[in-house]
């Protein structure tokens, strides 16, 4: 099956700096990749919509220059966090899907905790 | 207004018996469906989909059922087994909106040894 890698799994960073995380499709090519955020007992929340080569797509409400996404290769997207507040303390999942393929297949998730 | 809804949140099962989890939907256009399966703290598990020209789709103790007239589908699970303790997402999509998945909001299932 497709499988999408994350890392790091946690992070613990201060306030004010700036957090990347990576998101690595290991075996197919992903012309597209998400990037969701999970709250406690919610159900996942789409943040923006990434095409390999262009810019990212934001949902209402996400600033897009507070959540930095660069999706620069068919394997390779980066969510960066940046000046990062205790508020943006959550799980983060991105998933991945191929051309012409409406599947999307998860990353395990990243764990950030701003102190 | 919540797109797919899962209206039972949560769900148990003794070992060995049939897990049965509903979901339905309201947009007409959503033509892709979704089953995901999800630990806590963990990214979701693709289980299995299918497309809205067909009514069913099987994958060993897996088979989803699409009643596309009641906009509705269910996934059942059998034998149920105590590993597949977890909760339980649908999803659904449109072609014509960049495949972007509208996510129901869970069931969590309980399989009791």
């Amino acid at each position: 099956g497709a499988v999408v890698s994350q890392h790091p799994s946690r992070v613990i960073c201060k306030s004010g700096t700036s957090v990347k995380i990576e998101c690595r499709s290991l075996d197919f090519q992903a012309t597209t990749m998400f990037w969701y955020r999970q709250f406690p007992k919610k159900s996942l929340m789409l943040m923006a919509t990434s095409n390999e080569g262009s810019k990212a797509t934001y949902e209402q409400g996400v600033e897009k220059d507070k959540f930095l996404i660069n999706h620069a290769s068919l394997t390779l997207s980066t969510l960066t966090v940046t000046s990062a507040h205790p508020e943006d303390s959550s799980f983060y999942i991105c998933s991945a899907s191929g051309q012409g393929v409406q599947t999307q297949y998860f990353g395990p998730g990243t764990r950030l905790l701003v102190l | 207004d919540q797109q797919v809804k899962q209206n039972s949140p949560s769900l148990s099962v003794q070992e060995g018996r049939i897990s049965i989890l509903n979901c339905d939907y309201t947009n007409s256009m959503f033509d892709y469906f979704l089953w995901y399966k999800k630990y806590p703290a963990e990214g979701p598990t693709f289980l299995i989909s299918i497309s809205s020209i067909k009514d069913k789709n099987e994958d060993g103790r897996f088979t989803v059922f699409l009643n596309k007239s009641a906009k509705h589908l269910s996934l059942h699970i059998v034998p149920s087994q105590p590993g597949d303790s977890a909760v339980y997402f649908c999803a659904a999509s449109a072609q014509n909106a960049g495949n972007m998945l509208t996510f129901g909001g869970g069931t969590r299932l309980m399989v009791k040894p």
